[in-house]
């Protein structure tokens, strides 16, 4: 069975850019949540996804957005990019909430 | 504040040893634990779970113990190998579960295994 794919793996950006990440989930698997990782800020919850619908969402700015499809593909979105922004974006798919995530391999975000 | 932290940040172990890593977390509503392994390169890698009505659970080589009365989280991994150098982290659902899935990290201890 494929495990979580994301798409792209590595992206570089300049401030004030805008950017869309994606993730195929696990086949079968409805649940996707998103995670920024940083040095600083360690692995922090975004958002999570299930049947299309946001259901839970981290303490982060508007800027930060997102969509599942109805194939529970899911797609994150950040907005004017700042500095801050580089990370690595993972995300984590499982067949339905409140069970433990299998993660990507992330992408790797760059905003210079 | 609540929050998920890790005593060390960093363990040094020789191959065959065992190894504890440590967790605290703050929330005693907090409903499900989970370890992961992430290398370098790569993402979290699920290890073991444990839901707050079990106090011990096993693996193939961990074994993970909660004590709910310190709210304390350990995962242990007997004879380690090179391969189990990495980072790991504890994971904590406080949201309860079911339809309120949110999980909150540690930052993490770096394992190394010395050959």
């Amino acid at each position: 069975k494929a495990g979580v794919t994301q798409t792209p793996r590595y992206l570089i950006k300049t401030r004030g850019q805008q950017v869309t990440l994606s993730c195929s989930p696990i086949s079968g698997h409805r649940s996707v949540s998103w995670y920024q990782q940083t040095p600083g800020q360690g692995l922090q919850f975004l958002f999570e996804y299930f049947s299309e619908t946001q259901r839970n969402k981290g303490n982060f700015p508007g800027r930060f957005s997102g969509r599942q499809f109805s194939n529970s593909r899911s797609e994150m979105n950040v907005s004017t990019l700042e500095l801050g922004d580089s990370a690595l974006y993972l995300c984590a798919s499982s067949l339905d909430p409140g069970l433990e995530g299998n993660f990507g391999p992330g992408t790797r975000l760059t905003v210079l | 504040g609540e929050s998920v932290g890790l005593h060390l940040p960093t363990l040094s172990v020789q191959e065959g040893d065992n190894s504890i890593i440590n967790c605290a977390y703050s929330n005693s509503a907090s409903d499900y634990f989970i370890w992961y392994k992430q290398e370098s390169g790569k993402g979290p890698q699920f290890i073991i779970d444990i839901r707050s009505n079990m106090d011990k659970r096993q693996g193939q080589r961990v074994t993970v113990l909660l004590n709910k009365t310190v709210k304390h989280l350990s995962l242990q991994i007997a004879a380690t190998q090179p391969g189990d150098s990495a980072v790991y982290f504890c994971a904590e659902n406080r949201g309860g579960g079911g339809s309120n899935y949110k999980l909150t990290f540690g930052k993490g201890t770096l394992l190394t295994v010395n050959p």
